[in-house]
């Protein structure tokens, strides 16, 4: 069955350089949520988006900035990085208003993005 | 808003044993979802059972069942018969079910480490 795809698996970055982080839903999923996990953290919710429209909004910093795509595919940008920004960041995707039979969210491995 | 506590940082167990992971939880909300995930030190976030506020019966997938007691507001991970690939991180989570956006994000616990002792 296919998955949530993100990409790339692994990013190296330097100090106040950009990033961009991509993720591809599950066909016919069209809610895609982003979550940073630092290390030896809990995930955080960062952004959500539902129909390419911006559904919710946690703790993202003004630095950072995400879209959904006609394709419902979703990007996260992440501008002057700073080294706090080295975290594990996943997407998940589901269907609204639920997918069964968990009701759950589909994640992708993550990219761990690494900044230097 | 809500919240989810999970008060064992690390557990060790043998293997075969059964182990119980703790997880309370804390909302406004009159119907919700609680989720574990399991996270091995690969990073990816597996999916492992689900319950939801208003189902009766407490939620089983093969060797997990959740142990739901909505009165003390606790969702206990139940794992029979541990195996070494057990050994990772679990995290509790939960999701209001409201049809407001802003609930259906995930809030997540901060997780045990299992660890399975041969």
């Amino acid at each position: 069955a296919a998955g949530v795809i993100q990409s790339p698996r692994h990013l190296i970055k330097e100090k106040r350089e950009t990033a961009t982080l991509k993720c591809y839903p599950i066909p016919r999923h069209d809610t895609v949520y982003w979550y940073q996990q630092g290390p030896g953290q809990d995930p955080q919710f960062l952004i959500s988006f539902y129909e390419k429209m911006q559904s919710d909004k946690g703790s993202i910093p003004d630095r950072f900035s995400a879209q959904q795509f006609s394709d419902y595919h979703s990007e996260l940008n992440m501008s002057s990085l700073e080294l706090g920004d080295s975290a594990l960041y996943f997407c998940a995707s589901r269907h609204y208003p639920h997918s069964p039979p968990y009701y759950g969210y589909t994640f992708g491995s993550g990219t761990r993005l690494t900044v230097v | 808003a809500q919240k989810i506590t999970q008060t064992q940082p690390g557990m060790f167990v043998q293997e075969k044993e059964a182990v119980t992971l703790d997880c309370t939880y804390d909302t406004s909300d009159q119907s919700y979802g609680l989720f574990w995930y399991k996270q091995p030190s690969s990073g990816e976030m597996i999916f492992l059972i689900y319950q939801g506020s208003y189902d009766e019966q407490n939620a089983t997938e093969g060797r997990y069942s959740l142990n739901f007691q909505k009165a003390r507001k606790s969702a206990n991970l139940v794992i029979s018969a541990s195996q070494l690939g057990d050994s990772a991180m679990y995290f509790c989570a939960m999701r209001g079910l409201q049809s407001n956006f802003g609930n259906e994000k995930l809030t997540f616990g901060t997780g045990t480490r299992l660890t399975i002792i041969p």
